[in-house]
């Protein structure tokens, strides 16, 4: 199973949007609607931002929004803030196997 | 509070095995998957398998097959992550995060807190 790619890095200054893609195959993102996005600031484990494609779990904040398209998932951050920097990944169901993407580490400029 | 509590650091010889504990509260231990995942230093996240604490079925990423052996203890709300034949690139930090959903695929929502395993001669 070959890891889900990201772009290496995407940057933003606060209040804007940074949007950040994850490419799979119908084997894992395009095949099941079971993507999930994490954040890992330094040091620290991962946390999950939405999973399901597009569902956040209770006390992550409503810019953080997820969405799919063929065998490509998006995160999007609205209204960037300075505790956004941090390093995100995306992760996929793969029928009985899960996969993770390479990371994307984001920037507030 | 739900949380997942893992075992100390770790240095072992190459060739050496390695057990890795995650010790869950605050929930039904039986009605989550649980993850393993492992991150090496400055590099990205990696799934290693799973298992289903009620069963104790298990599921591993094919790069671990034959090498890894997942196992739970369902009286003390245990799993377990063994590695054997180990090798300078398994030098990483390895997380247990619990998964939800039938076979955690619902997402990972609950992590622990990192065992850092050091491979080195």
């Amino acid at each position: 199973q070959s890891a889900l790619t990201q772009p290496p890095s995407a940057s933003g200054s606060p209040g804007q949007s940074v949007t950040i893609s994850c490419t799979g195959t119908s084997s894992d993102v395009g095949g099941y609607n079971y993507v999930s996005w994490y954040q890992q600031h330094p040091g620290k484990a991962p946390k999950l931002m939405i999973y399901e494609v597009s569902k956040r779990p209770s006390g992550v904040p409503d810019r953080f929004s997820g969405s799919k398209s063929g065998n490509t998932a998006s995160l999007t951050v609205s209204g960037l803030q300075a505790e956004d920097e941090a390093d995100y990944y995306c992760s996929s169901y793969a029928g009985s196997n899960n996969v993770f993407g390479t990371g994307t580490k984001v920037t507030v400029l | 509070q739900v949380q997942l509590v893992q075992s100390g650091a770790e240095v072992k010889k190459p060739g050496a095995s390695v057990k890795v504990s995650c010790k869950a509260s605050g929930y039904t231990f039986t009605s989550y998957y649980m993850h393993w995942v492992r991150q090496a230093p400055g590099q990205g996240l990696e799934w290693m398998g799973i298992i289903n604490p009620s069963g104790g079925s298990t599921s591993y990423a094919q790069k671990f097959q034959g090498r890894v052996t997942m196992t739970r203890d369902t009286s003390t709300s245990t799993v377990y992550m063994e590695l054997s034949s180990l090798r300078s690139e398994d030098t990483a930090v390895y997380y247990c995060a619990r998964g939800s959903g039938w076979y955690g695929r619902r997402g990972m929502d609950v992590w622990g807190q990192g065992t850092t395993v050091t491979v080195s001669s």
